[in-house]
């Protein structure tokens, strides 16, 4: 089975950085996908990660280490928009075909002026 | 390029109902699967269907089940309700490649209410 365990929720500033982080525990590792999900909303992609190291996409940047089973997402010069819940999603090949997304319970991110 | 789309946006059954739901992926887009998002669980894998197959199974009772048309639509069918299935139900799609960067794209889900 998989278990990916990230924080539950987090406040940080405008204009700030922000580090979410999340760790998982899988078999036959297949990727590790970031998402953002507005309440009341779908969530949207951000990023991927398959290879260990840093993936930088503007404001919003995801590392990922395989030997540590671990991953964040790097958010800067955070805006009052970025408040949302960030979910953190394995997914892990079984032979037969690639897995559904195995997602963490989200980081719930508030934003503070 | 449109994106996922689901019908309905709302439903509200009663226990002991049964229910159906709708997904259209994005065009060209072969992989459609299914999740349960609850405050309690978060979001959970219910199943995956590629080319009219399924292709992966969470761990869902067998009142849940899906289907997937030729045209890649996918439906899926909730039986003998209970208050426990209300969530909100989102569908994703991706390309269905065996490359690794395979993005899932989410629908706006239908939310279910089982009174």
């Amino acid at each position: 089975g998989q278990n990916i365990d990230q924080p539950t929720e987090m406040t940080a500033t405008e204009g700030a950085i922000v580090q979410i982080n999340c760790t998982y525990q899988t078999s036959g590792f297949n990727g590790l996908f970031w998402y953002q999900q507005h309440a009341g909303e779908a969530p949207t992609f951000l990023s991927y990660n398959v290879l260990d190291g840093l993936e930088e996409k503007g404001r919003f940047s995801s590392f990922l280490s395989r030997s540590k089973g671990y991953s964040y997402l790097l958010l800067k010069e955070l805006q009052m928009k970025d408040s949302a819940s960030y979910l953190c999603a394995v997914r892990a090949y079984s032979g037969g075909g690639a897995d559904g997304l195995t997602f963490g319970k989200g980081t719930h991110l508030i934003i503070q002026p | 390029k449109a994106g996922v789309t689901q019908t309905p946006r709302y439903l509200i059954k009663t226990r002991g109902q049964q229910v159906t739901l709708s997904c259209s992926p994005i065009s060209g887009h072969r992989s459609v699967s299914w999740y349960q998002q609850t405050p309690g669980q978060g979001l959970q894998f219910l199943f995956e269907y590629f080319s009219e197959t399924q292709r992966n199974k969470g761990n869902f009772p067998g009142r849940f089940s899906g289907r997937q048309f030729s045209n890649s639509r996918s439906e899926m069918n909730v039986s003998t309700l209970e208050l426990g299935d209300s969530a909100l139900y989102l569908c994703a799609s991706r390309k269905g490649l065996a490359g690794r960067k395979d993005t899932q794209y989410f629908g706006p889900g239908t939310r279910l209410t089982v009174l």
